[in-house]
């Protein structure tokens, strides 16, 4: 079975300040690979993709970029984090061959 | 446009009571249907697949009932604990390959079991 690992935990970062958010997958190859973003009271909310290495395709437009530099591997970055990018952001990753996807831990962001 | 509602928005039983949460999808095609429980702070964790073939499959205290013709699922939990208190997570999927529309989440039904 899959373990996806997404670190850190938790994270409190000043406004305007950068964003690296690392999500590792073991257990699987080729997985496509997703980051979400979900606020208080609200479902999932798709941000990016990737269905291999240096693949990236961004569902929503905003101040977040995503890069896959790994088989494994999905980071999510920000040059310069806004207020509105508070929220609990979750790595999900998916088994093509059982069509089963699994999820991260999570990292709650706060930005202040 | 592909949609799923859950219901209800909250949900507050006593332990030991059942409850049946529901799911509706306007998913097209469909692939499978997945219900997760997300603890709070947590990451979502898989309770049950369906695939069109399926109409029912259970884990545990946890049964999950498709009805492919009218689009619904439901959840239902028997002999509820504490420690089903969580949110509940219907996800629908077209069997896109995994991409953009490959999933639609239902936005969650909020279990509270109180003693």
């Amino acid at each position: 079975s899959q373990t996806i690992h997404q670190w850190p935990a938790t994270l409190v970062q000043p406004v305007g300040s950068p964003l690296s958010l690392e999500c590792t997958v073991e257990g699987t190859s080729n997985p496509n690979l997703y980051w979400y973003r979900q606020a208080a009271g609200r479902g999932l909310q798709l941000l990016f993709y990737s269905v291999g290495i240096g693949q990236i395709s961004s569902e929503v437009p905003q101040n977040l970029s995503a890069s896959r530099p790994q088989d494994r591997q999905f980071i999510l970055s920000s040059k310069k984090l806004l207020l509105s990018d508070s929220g609990f952001y979750l790595c999900g990753a998916l088994a093509t061959s059982t069509d089963t996807q699994y999820f991260g831990p999570g990292t709650r962001l706060t930005v202040l | 446009k592909n949609q799923v509602e859950q219901s209800p928005q909250s949900l507050i039983i006593l332990e030991g009571k059942n409850c049946t949460l529901q799911c509706n999808y306007t998913v097209s095609p469909f692939s499978n249907l997945r219900w997760y429980k997300q603890d709070t702070g947590r990451g979502p964790v898989s309770l049950t697949i369906m695939t069109f073939s399926e109409n029912t499959k259970s884990n545990g205290r946890y049964t999950a009932t498709l009805d492919a013709d009218t689009k619904q699922s439901s959840l239902h939990i028997t002999a509820s604990q504490l420690s089903d208190s969580a949110s509940y997570i219907c996800v629908v999927s077209a069997g896109s390959g995994g991409g953009a529309d490959g999933l639609t989440f239902g936005k969650g039904t909020h279990l509270i079991i109180q003693p």
